[in-house]
């Protein structure tokens, strides 16, 4: 298996613009995690789904971001419009049975 | 929800000595409790996990142990190696089930040769 897959590896966007992140989990994994990860807050769990039906979002920051899971391997997580505060690396996690779990190489998303 | 404390936020070791890592927790419903390994620029990853109903588990040069009464768990390296040198994140969770994994803030390992 390749791992989790994550695309692009980075983006430099200007604010208020849409930036899409997207996230290929481990086939037969049924947890998938999207995590932000900065210098001040460290990584912070955004929100996770679990056979493709999302369980929490209560670390989305704000409205701005939403994620989706239209199927069992594809995951992706907007943000819209996008500010500088958004700037950090975002990593995609999947799991079986919400146990080790397997990150993605992360995206590296730079507003300006 | 949970909270995980994680200390000390940057340890430098000689090589070949031992280093600690100590993380605290704070939901008793939590039962999983993983460690990653961050170097620069790259992704977390896995490196020794333990759950609730073992009190201590190595792998070669690696240990985990955990106290479920104070809440606590560390991770122990021994013969430490220049590679060993990353960021070191603890993470509880309950695993199984709901709730995602909450992770400490890192500790920065240097090994100096």
């Amino acid at each position: 298996d390749a791992g989790v897959i994550q695309s692009p590896r980075h983006e430099v966007t200007e604010m208020g613009q849409e930036v899409t992140l997207r996230c290929k989990p481990i086939s037969g994994h049924d947890y998938l995690f999207w995590y932000r990860q900065t210098m001040m807050r460290g990584l912070e769990l955004l929100i996770y789904f679990n056979n493709n039906v999302p369980i929490d979002d209560s670390g989305m920051p704000e409205d701005r971001f939403s994620a989706k899971m239209p199927n069992a391997s594809f995951s992706t997580l907007k943000i819209q419009p996008s500010e500088p505060r958004d700037s950090a690396v975002y990593f995609c996690a999947s799991s079986y049975s919400n146990y080790g779990y397997t990150f993605g190489s992360g995206t590296r998303l730079t507003v300006v | 929800g949970e909270n995980v404390e994680q200390h000390p936020s940057t340890l430098s070791v000689q090589e070949g000595d031992s280093a600690v890592i100590k993380c605290t927790y704070s939901d008793s419903a939590s039962n999983y409790f993983p460690w990653y390994k961050q170097e620069l620029g790259k992704r977390p990853q896995l490196i020794i996990d333990i759950r609730s109903n073992v009190g201590e588990k190595k792998d070669q040069r690696i240990a985990v142990t955990l106290n479920k009464t104070a809440k606590h768990f560390s991770l122990h390296i021994t013969e430490t190696q220049p590679e060993d040198s990353a960021v070191y994140f603890c993470a509880a969770g309950p695993g199984g089930g709901a709730d995602g994994l909450t992770f400490g803030k890192g500790t920065h390992l240097i090994i100096q040769p």
